[in-house]
């Protein structure tokens, strides 16, 4: 089945550095990519939409200029934390949905950790 | 508001008993309505989907029953395995697979 690799798997920072995530598609083209948080034993919360093409539709409390989203190519997007701080510490997990519809397919999920 | 409530926020099964999760969903536009399995520190993967068009879904031990009239779908787990510990989400979308909406997770935990 179609699989969305992200890489890196974990990452630990220091305050203030910037810190890029990278989520691809590996046998299938996504136009659309979704950029997800997930708080310790909560649910995902959707952070933005990656659209290939254009700029990124990001959701009502997100600060687009703290994560930069940049779908560079019809198989990468990535997601750039900046000026991290610990609160940002978080699962960031990505996912694109199979070519039709569907299924939507998440990557394993990136562990940020800012010191 | 949340558009899809998700019940009980944690499950303990004894192994080969049947666990059984809940949602209910606010959207009648809504058309697709998959369960995410998610292993600790992994993304969520897809178990099993359900159309409004049918009732159930089965597939292997796991079955999806579905009530589009009470807005509510349910995961069925039969001969619940301690490999089956896990957190389950159910969601919904619309058709364009533009957004999915996510329950607020079950943590299940069966013991052996």
């Amino acid at each position: 089945g179609a699989v969305v690799s992200q890489h890196p798997s974990r990452v630990i920072c220091k305050s203030g550095t910037s810190v890029k995530i990278e989520c691809r598609s590996l046998d299938f083209q996504a136009t659309t990519m979704f950029w997800y948080r997930q708080f310790p034993k909560k649910s995902l919360m959707l952070m933005a939409t990656s659209n290939e093409g254009s700029k990124a539709t990001y959701e009502q409390g997100v600060e687009k200029d703290k994560f930069l989203i940049n779908h560079a190519s019809l198989t990468l997007s990535t997601l750039t934390v900046t000026s991290a701080h610990p609160e940002d510490s978080s699962f960031y997990i990505c996912s694109a949905p199979a070519l039709g519809g569907g299924e939507l397919f998440f990557g394993e999920g990136s562990r940020l950790t800012v010191l | 508001q949340q558009q899809v409530k998700q019940s009980p926020q944690s499950l303990i099964v004894q192994k080969g008993g049947i666990s059984i999760i809940n949602c209910a969903y606010e959207n009648t536009a809504f058309d697709y309505f998959p369960w995410y399995q998610q292993f600790p520190g992994k993304g969520p993967a897809l178990l099993i989907a359900i159309r409004p068009d049918v009732s159930e879904k089965k597939e292997g031990r796991f079955t999806i029953s579905f009530n589009k009239s009470a807005k509510q779908f349910s995961l069925h787990i039969m001969d619940s395995q301690p490999g089956d510990s896990a957190t389950y989400f159910c969601a919904a979308t619309l058709g364009n697979f533009n957004k999915f909406y996510f329950g607020s997770g079950t943590k299940l935990n069966v013991k052996p």
